[in-house]
């Protein structure tokens, strides 16, 4: 069936070093993708999106990769920082008679000083 | 401009009460939603609305009904409380395609 997961539950890295999170999905006619950031006690907060015509899309510190032929997303941060702890979610957007997104089920990100 | 706010911030209840979480925005957005996020899972959709007077089941819609008479509100009812109710509830909109607004969620503890 149709699903967004992703591949680790936590993620740890040192300050100043990149970060990955990856996602992969199994609906291959979604419309676009989303990463969302969640802080404790905080609804998610867009971060970047890209549709399913790109696959690669640059933001401030951060970079989403879309591979298509393997139904894989991955987000990248650059530099990471104390305050890009959180919680990250990739999304999945599809119209069916209406507007709906599947949430994975997040990754905790941890940087250490 | 407040974006989204949801109201109450925490709730207990006891089994078989009743409650509403309202949720407003002031972004004229046409699709609004409510989500449900337990421990340590992604957040699954229990209504949404894709427009004034309209409203959709989700994911996971049993035991919740919702209405949308105003543009801006998009209310949430638990008819009969149970615990597997406790969770946080997220109200979110936006327009038909780009990312969703969230509010800062309600906590809602069944005991």
């Amino acid at each position: 069936g149709e699903s967004v997961g992703l591949h680790l539950p936590t993620l740890s890295v040192q300050e100043g070093d990149n970060s990955i999170i990856n996602c992969a999905y199994s609906n291959s006619a979604s419309d676009y993708f989303i990463w969302y950031k969640q802080e404790s006690g905080k609804g998610p907060q867009f971060i970047i999106d890209i549709r399913s015509n790109m696959d690669k899309r640059q933001g401030q510190r951060v970079t989403v990769l879309l591979n298509k032929t393997v139904k894989h997303l991955s987000l990248q941060i650059a530099a990471t920082q104390p305050g890009d702890s959180a919680v990250y979610f990739c999304a999945e957007n599809m119209m069916s008679g209406g507007f709906k997104t599947i949430f994975g089920a997040g990754t905790r990100l941890f940087v250490k000083a | 401009n407040a974006g989204v706010t949801q109201t109450p911030k925490f709730r207990v209840l006891k089994t078989g009460q009743s409650m509403t979480l309202l949720c407003a925005q002031d972004m004229n957005h046409e699709y609004m939603y409510w989500y449900r996020q337990d421990p340590g899972m992604g957040l699954r959709l229990i209504h949404y609305s894709v427009g004034e007077g309209t409203t959709a089941k989700g994911e996971v819609p049993d035991g919740y009904n919702v209405s949308r008479l105003k543009k801006q509100n998009f209310l949430l009812g638990l008819e009969s409380a149970a615990p597997s109710q406790t969770s946080v509830y997220f109200c979110a909109s936006n327009e038909m395609t780009g990312e969703q607004y969230f509010g800062p969620g309600t906590r809602l503890t069944v005991t």
